[in-house]
């Protein structure tokens, strides 16, 4: 079964600055996707990144960005120029994507979350 | 482009009534999935629906939770009878199987307290 560590329960950094949330994993499969979800206090999950495993450039959007190590089974978000309005938790997310003549659960399994909080 | 729609966004009830929650997924998604949230926690997929068929309801405790998609759009999630313990969030998430590289979208959820 795969499972998705995160290791941070909380931190907190000064606006403006850079911060990065650990997020590891455990799979036995080699085609999969990795996600960072954001969840404000509102409770939106909201999609931050996404990696898929077979792509070795790290994906990135905007101040943020991932440090994917396939073979550690690590994958890091890295969040530059810290806003105020990114206090939430951050979920870091597994998925086996459905392939046809493959299968695959399409469910995402998630970590217990990051509680990030930007301070002025 | 409307996102995920979930209603009510709350919801109190006593111990052993029923209750439903309602999704409305994003316009074409075929995917939907019911997921639970306990306070602290990562959300914990239910149910998952191919369309109007659900592929994957291994998690879903089929005793008193029960889940129903008609016509393969809106989607209903029932509990009877509500226990303490099924206090939490129940998150909604869509998908297009094959599409936006299966990227669910989730909804704001229901938070449901059992007194």
């Amino acid at each position: 079964a795969q499972t998705v560590t995160q290791s941070q329960p909380e931190m907190s950094v000064q606006e403006a600055e850079t911060v990065t949330l650990s997020c590891t994993y455990d799979t036995s499969e080699n085609n999969y996707y990795l996600f960072w979800y954001k969840q404000p206090p509102s409770r939106q999950m909201i999609l931050v990144i996404r990696q898929e495993a077979y792509k070795q450039q790290n994906a990135t959007e905007n101040r943020f960005s991932v440090n994917f190590q396939k073979a550690a089974k690590s994958f890091s978000l890295k969040i530059s120029d810290s806003q105020l309005g990114d206090t939430a938790m951050y979920f870091c997310a597994f998925m086996t994507p459905f392939v046809v003549t493959q299968g695959g659960s399409e469910k995402l399994v998630f970590g217990k979350g990051t509680k990030l909080t930007v301070n002025p | 482009e409307a996102g995920v729609v979930q209603s009510p966004r709350y919801k109190i009830i006593e111990k052993k009534q029923p209750v439903a929650f309602w999704c409305n997924p994003i316009s074409g998604h075929n995917t939907l999935y019911w997921y639970l949230q306990n306070l602290g926690q990562g959300p914990e997929l239910l149910i998952r629906y191919e369309n109007e068929e659900a592929v994957d309801d291994s998690q879903l405790p089929k005793d008193r939770f029960s889940a129903e998609r008609l016509k393969g759009v809106d989607s209903t999630l029932k509990i009877q009878p509500a226990e303490l313990g099924d206090s939490a969030v129940y998150l909604c998430a869509s998908s297009f199987l094959a599409g936006d590289l299966d990227t669910q979208y989730f909804g704001p959820g229901t938070r449901l307290t059992v007194l």
